[in-house]
């Protein structure tokens, strides 16, 4: 069965420091790979995926995701973080075609100034 | 403006009480979910469409049903063999490369 883990529950960072938030999959075949953000009580937006091709994806926000299938890992990063990047943020794992997605358990991010 | 339309976004329930959440998309997305959120556990899959007239079973389904008559429409009915209803649902529909979410409605059992 596929699943997603993201290791750190809560980060805290600069404004204008680099950020990575990890994520790591576990899935038989080459996997659907997604980054989500979500504000407080509200839904969730796409930053980026992964299908295929490049295994460097960017995405909204000056976000981008590296690939690699030999770690199982597909880390977030930014170079530099800004006061309205705190939000939870969801790595996620699908079968193709968004038959169906299994999430990770989210990390919060604060950003202090 | 096409999205996800996901009302009420505030919904309390009395213990032993069915209730419906609404669901309705202007995509023209043929696939459909339901998840469940809860404090540092994600999102859970409670079901899913994939076409009109069907659908399946999530992770979580016990104590929920969903209907499917028309494509832009997906309630959810959280029924009262659901034990621990009082959570954050996030409905969801999608093309094949990328899915958008409703706002959400907050339930609380009270």
């Amino acid at each position: 069965a596929q699943s997603v883990t993201q290791p750190d529950i809560h980060i805290t960072v600069s404004e204008g420091a680099s950020l990575e938030l990890r994520c790591n999959y576990s899935y038989g075949a080459t996997p659907y790979l997604f980054w989500y953000v979500q504000s407080p009580g509200q839904g969730l937006q796409l930053l980026l995926k992964y299908f295929s091709g490049d295994t460097l994806v960017q995405g909204i926000k000056g976000f981008e995701a590296e690939f690699k299938r030999s770690q199982s890992s597909f880390n977030l990063r930014k170079p530099s973080v800004h006061w309205s990047d705190a939000a939870e943020y969801f790595c996620a794992v699908g079968s193709g075609g968004y038959q169906k997605v299994t999430f990770g358990t989210g990390t919060k991010l604060q950003v202090i100034p | 403006d096409g999205g996800i339309t996901q009302s009420p976004k505030y919904l309390f329930r009395k213990e032993g009480q069915n209730v419906t959440l609404s669901c309705e998309q202007n995509l023209n997305h043929d696939a459909m979910y339901w998840y469940r959120q809860d404090p540092g556990q994600g999102l859970r899959l409670i079901y899913y469409s994939q076409i009109v007239n069907d659908f399946q079973k999530g992770d979580i389904a016990e104590g929920y049903s969903v209907s499917r008559e028309k494509k832009e429409s997906f309630p959810l009915t959280v029924t009262s063999a659901q034990k621990n209803p009082t959570a954050f649902y996030l409905c969801a529909s999608s093309s094949r490369v990328e899915a958008f979410f409703g706002q959400g409605t907050r339930l609380t059992v009270v």
